[in-house]
């Protein structure tokens, strides 16, 4: 149980050019999901925060223009990366959280990036 | 605030050998989860286990052990017998009761060289 799927795993695109990026719980409802940015060898860093039926929650420096946030059912959300650039370029992971007192983030396989 | 320490960046160890990954966390709440993480070079993370604050048992699951110690704020994992399926990255994280968020460590990349 507690499956993520992410959509696509890896997308190239030109400059100036949006993305969207699929996230579903497969076999649960998430109620919250989580989108993040890691950049090679590093951690990961807290995108934002998307509940369902809400606007997301993004953290400081994150543009919310830039990186527009749907969570449009207890099983999906979608990020879209509007006008991407080379520097958007990075591995994007969504998570789903169950809930209740086993609340624990089952993450996505990631999407690989690259905008040239 | 929350802070996550995994001190060691990288270890390499010959397979078969055991190996344990440090976690230490900083938290002024006294509800709070602790969880270890893998990704393999394939990227996703997978889900190892979850502890909570007031459950200081030690738990076991195969070839994986983890002991939490609240005295020295640490949660270790540790991989016996260990084989190259286990190269990947681990990262500990943190979750205070109550927020939805987590604090990840920096991660250990863990290379075992058959």
């Amino acid at each position: 149980g507690a499956v993520v799927s992410q959509h696509p795993s890896r997308v190239i695109c030109k400059s100036g050019t949006s993305v969207k990026i699929e996230c579903r719980s497969l076999d649960f409802q998430a109620t919250t999901m989580f989108w993040y940015r890691q950049f090679p060898k590093q951690s990961l860093m807290l995108m934002a925060t998307s509940n369902e039926g809400s606007k997301a929650t993004y953290e400081q420096g994150v543009e919310k223009d830039k990186f527009l946030i749907n969570h449009a059912s207890l099983t999906l959300s979608t990020l879209t990366v509007t006008s991407a650039h080379p520097e958007d370029s990075s591995f994007y992971i969504c998570s789903a959280s169950t809930s209740g007192a086993q609340e624990t983030q089952y993450f996505g396989p990631g999407t690989r990036l690259l905008v040239l | 605030a929350q802070k996550v320490t995994q001190a060691q960046t990288e270890i390499s160890v010959v397979e078969k050998e055991d190996v344990t990954l440090d976690c230490v966390y900083e938290t002024r709440d006294t509800t709070y989860y602790l969880f270890w993480y893998k990704q393999p070079p394939s990227g996703e993370l997978v889900f190892l286990i979850r502890r909570n604050s007031f459950d200081e048992q030690n738990e076991i699951s195969g070839r994986y052990s983890w002991n939490f110690q609240k005295s020295t704020s640490s949660f270790n994992f540790t991989i016996t017998a260990s084989q190259v399926v286990d190269s990947a990255v681990y990262f500990c994280a943190l979750r205070n009761f109550g927020n939805e968020k987590l604090t990840f460590g920096t991660g250990t990349r863990l290379t075992i060289i058959p």
